[in-house]
């Protein structure tokens, strides 16, 4: 079965410095990952994917996230920060079938100024 | 991409009462999903929806209390009955997208239930 583990609950960054999401992946084939993102009372966004192509992996609003298979790991990251980025964002591993999704607990990332 | 709007958008229940959820998209899709956000949790799979077929369920979740209706290629209900507190949650609708998209899935805005 497939699982993700997000490391951090809550990540906190100011206005222009740095953004780093850890996501961590178990599955028992080739697996296909995704972000997701959550804005209060908004509804879920897919920020990018990765499916087998290639693995660092560019996707809205200047974020991306590069699957290690390695490491298992498809940590989310943006060079630099903005306010708007404040939300909840959702890791999330599919079934080969791209049907049933798992996501993980969740990051809340804020933003100060 | 497809867009998905779902009714109501939130609600306030009584315990003991039910409600039906209401899921429109605006193509014709194969499967439709019905997922469970408890308030400060993940999203979880409720049960996968079949044009023509029963759903079915996930693990935890059974049909008698989480009934699904798919009439049709762009519709789907999911009701929630004899409500408790513990159902309070948000209600989302997905489907996967198509041609370029194939490998995506798209939600509903979600429908955000409070039981009282």
């Amino acid at each position: 079965a497939q699982s993700v583990t997000q490391l951090d609950s809550h990540v906190s960054v100011s206005e222009g410095t740095p953004v780093l999401l850890r996501c961590n992946y178990s599955s028992s084939y080739s697996p296909s990952l995704f972000w997701y993102v959550q804005h209060p009372n908004k509804g879920l966004q897919l920020l990018l994917k990765y499916t087998s192509a290639a693995t660092l992996v560019k996707g809205i609003n200047g974020f991306e996230a590069e699957f290690k298979k390695s490491e298992t790991s498809f940590h989310l990251t943006k060079p630099s920060a903005h306010m708007s980025d404040a939300a909840e964002y959702f890791c999330v591993v599919s079934d080969e079938g791209f049907q049933k999704l798992v996501f993980g607990t969740g990051t809340r990332l804020l933003v100060s100024p | 991409s497809a867009v998905i709007s779902q009714k109501p958008s939130r609600d306030i229940c009584q315990r003991g009462t039910s409600l039906t959820i209401q899921c429109q998209v605006d193509s014709q899709v194969t499967m439709m999903f019905w997922y469970r956000q408890q308030p400060g949790q993940s999203l979880t799979l409720i049960a996968t929806a079949n044009q023509g077929s029963e759903a079915t369920y996930e693990s935890g979740f059974v049909i008698d209390k989480f009934p699904i209706s798919r009439p049709n290629l762009t519709f789907s209900t999911l009701t929630v009955s004899n409500m408790s507190p513990e159902d309070s949650s948000i209600y989302l609708c997905s489907v996967v997208g198509f041609q370029e998209s194939y490998n995506e899935q798209f939600f509903g805005p979600g429908t955000r239930l409070t039981v009282l």
